[in-house]
């Protein structure tokens, strides 16, 4: 069965400045998704970032970036620029590439706050 | 387009009752994926469902059962309420062909009582 470790519970920044979530996981599968929501206070879950596998080129997406090492299972966040309504929690996930079902694997999370 | 949309948002319930929450995924997503959101659990997967088959089942006793319609809108229901099923349920949606990315709904927040 695949894990993801967030081991970082909670984090705070300076507006305008860079932060990185931390992320690992664990799987035996080849081929996967990876993602990165942000769940705002009382708000809902929106997708940040998505990562393939298979490609190796770090997906990027405006301010956010990701790092990920596939032999390390490791899948960072890096927020640039940080902004005050970056404040959420932020879960990484995985999916497996398999077809013909969907299943989200959820990290347990890490509380971002963004400071002015 | 309209996203994911759940209801009811709120439910108060008691012990022993049962519930039955609902989701609209977004238009043309044919693959509707429920999760619980606990502090202590976080999220776990539920069940998925994709052009009104079950293709997917979380560890999650039998109490708790769904089912999608021709539309593609999916409810959930749990039975016999307990205390520990005081959760944010979040419902996603995707396209379902192929690993897509699913995108998620306000959430149904339950509170048994």
């Amino acid at each position: 069965a695949q894990t993801v470790t967030q081991s970082q519970p909670e984090m705070s920044v300076q507006e305008a400045e860079t932060v990185t979530l931390s992320c690992t996981y664990d799987t035996s599968e080849n081929n996967y998704y990876l993602f990165w929501y942000k769940q705002p206070p009382s708000r809902q879950m929106i997708l940040v970032i998505r990562q393939e596998a298979y490609k190796q080129q770090n997906a990027t997406e405006n301010r956010f970036s990701v790092n990920f090492q596939k032999a390390a299972k490791s899948f960072s966040l890096k927020i640039s620029d940080s902004q005050l309504g970056d404040t959420a929690m932020y879960f990484c996930a995985f999916m497996k590439h398999r077809g013909g079902s969907e299943k989200l694997v959820f990290g347990k999370g890490t509380k971002l706050t963004v400071n002015p | 387009k309209a996203g994911v949309t759940q209801t009811p948002r709120y439910l108060i319930k008691t012990r022993g009752q049962q519930v039955t929450l609902s989701c609209s995924p977004i238009s043309g997503h044919r693959s509707v994926s429920w999760y619980q959101q606990t502090p202590g659990q976080g999220l776990q997967f539920l069940f998925e469902y994709f052009s009104e088959t079950q293709r997917n089942k979380g560890n999650f006793p039998g109490r708790f059962s769904g089912r999608q319609f021709s539309n593609s809108r999916s409810e959930m229901n749990v039975s016999t309420l307990e205390l520990g099923d005081s959760a944010l349920y979040l419902c996603a949606s995707s396209r379902g062909e192929y690993q897509e990315t699913q995108y998620f709904g306000p959430g149904t927040r339950l509170l048994v009582l």
